[in-house]
């Protein structure tokens, strides 16, 4: 069974660092492409992130280029990114997602606010 | 970037009824676009990839097509389990974006 458990969110103050992980498990993470979405409250999904299989490819999203990074460790089947310099408006739910969008975690939320 | 202009925005409907949501693209997108469904506190469900192909276990009632750079999902008779947000979502190029949602709610 196809698993994707995102973890690390919170609460943070505005201008500080977050860095989120998603684990995932059933299928040979090595070999897919990876995603990042969010979904701020009340509002539409957001696509901010890719990450290749092998991380020879990243792109992201413009309200997050240069603040947030996605990065893989296929050793540990593990997704992560890790937001630096956050916003309020980057208070959202952060889902990871497989290659294609057939399996999506549950999501983790992260609270931006002094 | 390409923009998914999506309607409506809000759309009543009875049970059984047919209803049809709409995506349209501001660049050539081919087929690369996707359907989905998602119901209050849960994480977006696949419904439709490839424009027009229906993902693994979904009902029969739900279909996808195309028309030009229009993009349409039919529920051919709305059953409660139905109501939801549905979101389209260009997948052709970088950044990848989603239309603005439809809320799919009892008349």
């Amino acid at each position: 069974e196809v698993q994707l458990v995102e973890s690390g969110g919170g609460l943070v103050q505005p201008g500080s660092s977050l860095k989120l992980s998603c684990v995932a498990s059933g299928f040979t993470f090595s070999s897919y492409n990876m995603h990042w979405i969010r979904q701020a409250p009340k509002k539409g999904l957001e696509w901010i992130a890719l990450i290749y299989y092998d991380s020879s490819n990243k792109y992201y999203a413009d309200s997050v280029k240069g603040r947030f990074t996605i990065s893989r460790d296929n050793s540990k089947n593990t997704l992560y990114l890790e937001m630096n310099s956050l916003r309020s408006e980057d208070t959202a739910m952060y889902y990871c997602a497989k290659w294609g969008f057939d399996y999506w975690g549950q999501g983790v939320m992260v609270t931006v606010s002094s | 970037d390409i923009q998914m202009t999506q309607a409506p925005s809000s759309l009543p409907a009875s049970l059984g009824d047919r209803v049809t949501i709409t995506c349209r693209a501001s660049q050539d997108i081919g087929n690369y676009l996707r359907w989905f469904q998602q119901k209050p506190g849960k994480s977006p469900r696949l419904m439709i990839y490839g424009a027009t192909n229906l993902a693994a276990g979904v009902p029969s009632r739900f279909s996808g097509s195309r028309s030009g750079s229009d993009y349409s999902l039919t529920i051919s008779s709305l059953e409660s389990e139905d109501m939801a947000d549905y979101y389209c979502l260009q997948s052709k190029e970088s950044p990848l974006t989603f239309g603005s949602g439809t809320k799919l709610e009892i008349k």
